[in-house]
């Protein structure tokens, strides 16, 4: 199985930051990558797929990069709504795997 | 829109069998686009994939899982549909039911079955 490591594994951020999160593929994947989002209680959105595009309807505020083995999901501006749980999901390989999540909570 | 609900026992017993059953609603669950997906969440944990299927029936399971789990498809229900057995207190999580289009797109709320006598 193709292992996934983000980090940080938690993320204290302020309203109006820009955030990094950092996944990293135990073999290459080549863009064969997405995220999620979650809040508490509630079922994961799709974010990006294919390391870089994002799916419709979510804002430009989010962006993905990378290829091979390191991506990195980044926020801009971060709004109130935007402090949850991020997850990066490779789709290189059967089984899929997921990171071990970042919590992005408010400073 | 398409919508996915997840419907089954929320208490099971160990040893025995966890069954799900994924209803798809507002459109087909034979699209040639789409594959249906089951991941689970343990309460406060990660997400895991459990497997896969497309309406012909061909299907694709976590090998961590594998010895006890079958994935169905019912295309006159427009229902697919999880069979774990021997379940433990680990299998205890939030089962999700997914439209999988190059990557699960369209997710269910969601159910929590807990392993438990």
């Amino acid at each position: 199985d193709i292992q996934m490591t983000q980090f940080p594994s938690s993320l204290s951020a302020s309203v109006g930051d820009t955030v990094t999160i950092t996944c990293r593929a135990s073999q290459g994947i080549s863009n064969y990558l997405a995220w999620f989002q979650q809040k508490p209680g509630k079922a994961p959105r799709s974010l990006i797929y294919a390391a870089s595009s994002l799916q419709s309807g979510v804002p430009s505020k989010f962006s993905g990069s990378g290829s091979g083995t390191d991506f990195t999901l980044t926020i801009n501006s971060l709004q109130p709504e935007d402090f949850a749980t991020y997850y990066c999901q490779q789709y290189h390989s059967y089984p899929r795997t997921f990171g071990q999540g970042t919590n992005l909570e408010i400073k | 829109q398409l919508q996915l609900r997840e419907s089954g026992p929320g208490l099971v017993k160990p040893s025995e069998t966890l069954s799900l059953t994924c209803t798809v609603s507002g459109g087909s669950i034979s699209s040639s686009d789409y594959y249906w997906a089951l991941i689970r969440q343990p309460p406060g944990k990660g997400l895991e994939w459990i497997g896969a299927i497309y309406y012909s029936g061909s299907t694709y399971y976590n090998p961590s899982l594998k010895s006890r789990v079958t994935i169905s498809v019912d295309t006159s229900k427009n229902q697919f549909s999880l069979k774990l057995n021997s379940v433990t207190a680990a299998d205890t999580a939030v089962y999700y039911c997914a439209r999988d289009f190059v990557v699960p797109d369209l997710w269910g709320q969601g159910t929590l079955v807990t392993v438990s006598s």
